[in-house]
């Protein structure tokens, strides 16, 4: 069964820290994605990576940065954390981003106070 | 960036009845179409999902139909239970990027 983990399931954290958001998979795929959902927006791609150390921005990158060094890691980093990047983040992750199934994590609520 | 349209934002029907779901896209190149499900306070998994050589799937009291003309594809409920309410997502692969979500649809389903 796939497991898509992801470290830290709440976080309040202060205006202007910066946030790490780990998720690790553990079923050998290259693709891991993360994704912003709010009510009323859906999910929202903010970056995705194929392999490791490649990244590419999704529809709402600013604001954000991610690093894979490694295949099974891919983190989202907020390097200066504003209000308005309250949210539940979920991570994903695939064989394939176009025609195959992503799994996702349980998700991290981050609150910006 | 190209998106996934996703209608209606919210359904209610009682229970037994049958649930429709819409969803267009835009990216001609699209080849899959999955759909997740997200109970309250659980991740998206996924509950169905369709090729574009294929114009219907059928899993039990869940269908998907696929329109690759129209570029629409629909999901498909029957005889409707309680455990049916949920969010649901439909989702489509753009070009050069990875699967794009509708805002999802609030299923209620009441007894």
């Amino acid at each position: 069964d796939v497991k898509v983990t992801q470290s830290s399931r709440y976080l309040v954290k202060r205006t202007g820290e910066k946030v790490f958001l780990e998720c690790v998979q553990d079923m050998d795929h290259e693709n891991m994605f993360w994704y912003r959902q709010d009510p009323g927006l859906g999910l929202r791609l903010i970056y995705f990576s194929y392999d490791v150390k490649m990244k590419e921005k999704g529809d709402i990158p600013e604001g954000y940065s991610v690093s894979r060094e490694k295949k099974e890691r891919f983190s989202l980093i907020l390097e200066s954390a504003s209000t308005n990047q309250t949210s539940m983040y979920l991570c994903a992750s695939s064989l394939g981003y176009r025609g195959n199934t992503i799994y996702f994590g349980e998700g991290s609520w981050l609150t910006v106070v | 960036g190209e998106n996934v349209e996703q209608h209606p934002s919210t359904l209610s029907v009682q229970e037994g009845d049958s649930a429709v779901i819409k969803c267009t896209y835009s990216d001609s190149a699209s080849n899959y179409f999955p759909w997740y499900k997200q109970e309250l306070g659980k991740r998206p998994q996924l509950i169905i999902d369709i090729r574009s050589n294929v114009g219907e799937k059928k899993d039990q009291r869940i269908a998907v139909t696929l329109n690759k003309t129209a570029k629409h594809f629909s999901l498909h409920i029957t005889e409707t239970q309680p455990e049916d309410s949920a969010v649901y997502f439909c989702a489509a692969p753009r070009a050069g990027t990875a699967l794009i979500f509708g805002k999802g649809t609030t299923l209620s389903v009441s007894s």
